[in-house]
């Protein structure tokens, strides 16, 4: 089955601590996203990667990292200077040269801190 | 600087009846548009689009009108079932970045809350 993965689907986070969520599609997509969720809002763009070894930054990308090795694996570091972890997070992948900006999600991981 | 804006956080519908969601933007370069399905903790699921070349397009029970002098869009859904209650958002691209290509990125609305009711 083609799709979007996302681990863990929980995660808890200790003051001081990096923690990194992990994203991997088999959709052959070249396109990867990743957005936070908070409660009453839209979804917010942290990164995007185009293409392999390549990603840039989105709207709120203070306190993240992230790398793009593989075509199918966009992981998501949240670094000990992310005040406000706590959200839900989602990655997207998507082709834009064949279906126009229609991006495919994963489940989600949600973050607390501990 | 929110450019696409949902300004109805919720709605509530008697199933068999029309829902009708809507959407306001303001970047005038936003030339495609998406409207997604949201349940607890899931992610998104598309539903449909529409580009800023139709006024319109249909999909089943769910069609989408486009007026882009008003700069609104809306999502109809006829007729409305307690499966579609869900969070709705819509989203917006354009064909332009800073590097002048696009690069598929959307812009979301805040969501609204669609219940519907037996």
């Amino acid at each position: 089955d083609g799709g979007i993965t996302q681990s863990p689907k929980y995660l808890f986070r200790k003051e001081g601590q990096n923690v990194t969520l992990s994203c991997e599609q088999n959709l052959n997509h070249d396109a990867m996203y990743w957005y936070r969720q908070d409660p009453g809002q839209g979804l917010r763009l942290i990164y995007y990667s185009q293409i392999v070894n390549d990603f840039q930054k989105g709207d709120i990308a203070e306190g993240y990292s992230v790398s793009r090795e593989k075509k199918e694996s966009f992981p998501l570091t949240v670094t000990s200077a992310q005040k406000n972890p706590t959200a839900f997070y989602l990655c997207a992948s998507s082709n834009p040269g064949l279906a126009r900006n229609i991006q495919y999600f994963g489940a989600g991981t949600r973050l607390s801190v501990l | 600087d929110q450019q696409v804006k949902q300004n109805s956080p919720s709605l509530s519908v008697q199933e068999g009846r029309i829902s009708i969601l809507n959407c306001d933007y303001t970047n005038s370069m936003f030339d495609y548009f998406l409207w997604y399905k949201k349940y607890p903790a899931e992610g998104p699921t598309f539903l449909i689009s529409i580009s800023s070349i139709k006024d319109k397009n249909e999909d089943g029970r769910f069609t989408v009108f486009l007026n882009k002098s008003a700069k609104h869009l809306s999502l109809h859904i006829v007729p409305s079932q307690p499966g579609d209650s869900a969070v709705y958002f819509c989203a917006a691209s354009g064909a332009f970045n800073a590097g002048g290509t696009s690069y598929g990125k959307l812009t979301f609305g805040q969501g609204t809350i669609l219940t519907v009711h037996p």
